[in-house]
């Protein structure tokens, strides 16, 4: 596609609660990655991936957190058992290596996780 | 995690007025970009820098890469209403495994009509 697509674009979960949230990349973007947004704050990285390797997840705040590219494309972020404090505005970016140069980054809009 | 520290926090601006806004880092980066954030929408690239010292322009907004590579700064000239938004500041390391972005904490630019 033109951009980068997450959904759902909204989620509430009930504590305890498992959610997968879903980023579909620009169509050959080598890179994927994953950033929490909290209320007020700027984005804070959690994970990447070059193709299907993870590269690195030293941001993931728990071992509630798992991300996982299983084909290179399309990405799904997991949170099991959700706490309250797992709220916040999750984004997805994905770049292809050989133009870094000149685009950077794409993001996506963003998924919207708000635990009750 | 660690955030840059970006200043000022907010600005209340008259439309037709410049802006300044900067963002410094304990860490070298070897690339500062700028994004700008609108309500409901991810970050969007402004103006990206790959080289101390370098200073670079996007119509009404130059960006500037520190000489220690620590810091960088925004400006915009002439504000107009759609200026409004989050300004955010991040940097990168750039290397092949390492890609991630620190992000700034953001300057919230409202304009006063």
């Amino acid at each position: 596609g033109a951009g980068v697509s997450q959904s759902p674009r909204y989620k509430v979960a009930k504590r305890g609660q498992d959610v997968a949230l879903r980023c579909d990349p620009i169509s050959g973007h080598v890179s994927l990655f994953w950033y929490q947004q909290a209320l007020g704050q700027g984005p804070e990285f959690l994970t990447y991936f070059q193709n299907e390797a993870q590269l690195d997840k030293s941001g993931l705040p728990s071992d509630r957190f798992f991300a996982e590219r299983p084909e290179g494309s399309v990405s799904t972020l997991k949170i099991q058992r959700t706490q309250q404090e797992d709220s916040a505005v999750y984004l997805c970016a994905s770049r292809a290596w050989e133009t870094r140069v000149l685009y950077g980054y794409t993001f996506g809009s963003g998924t919207r996780l708000t635990v009750v | 995690g660690q955030q840059l520290n970006q200043s000022p926090q907010s600005m209340f601006i008259q439309e037709g007025e410049d802006v300044s806004m900067n963002c410094t880092s304990s860490s070298i980066f070897n690339t500062w970009l700028w994004y700008k954030q609108e309500p409901g929408e991810g970050p969007v690239l402004l103006i990206a820098l790959y080289k101390a010292g370098e200073l670079t322009s996007n119509g009404r907004l130059t960006a500037q890469f520190g000489i220690t590579r620590k810091d960088s700064f925004l400006n915009i000239s002439a504000s107009i209403p759609s200026d409004v938004g989050i300004y955010f500041c991040a940097g990168e390391i750039s290397n092949f495994g390492n890609e991630k972005l620190t992000f700034g904490t953001g300057t919230r630019l409202t304009i006063i009509p």
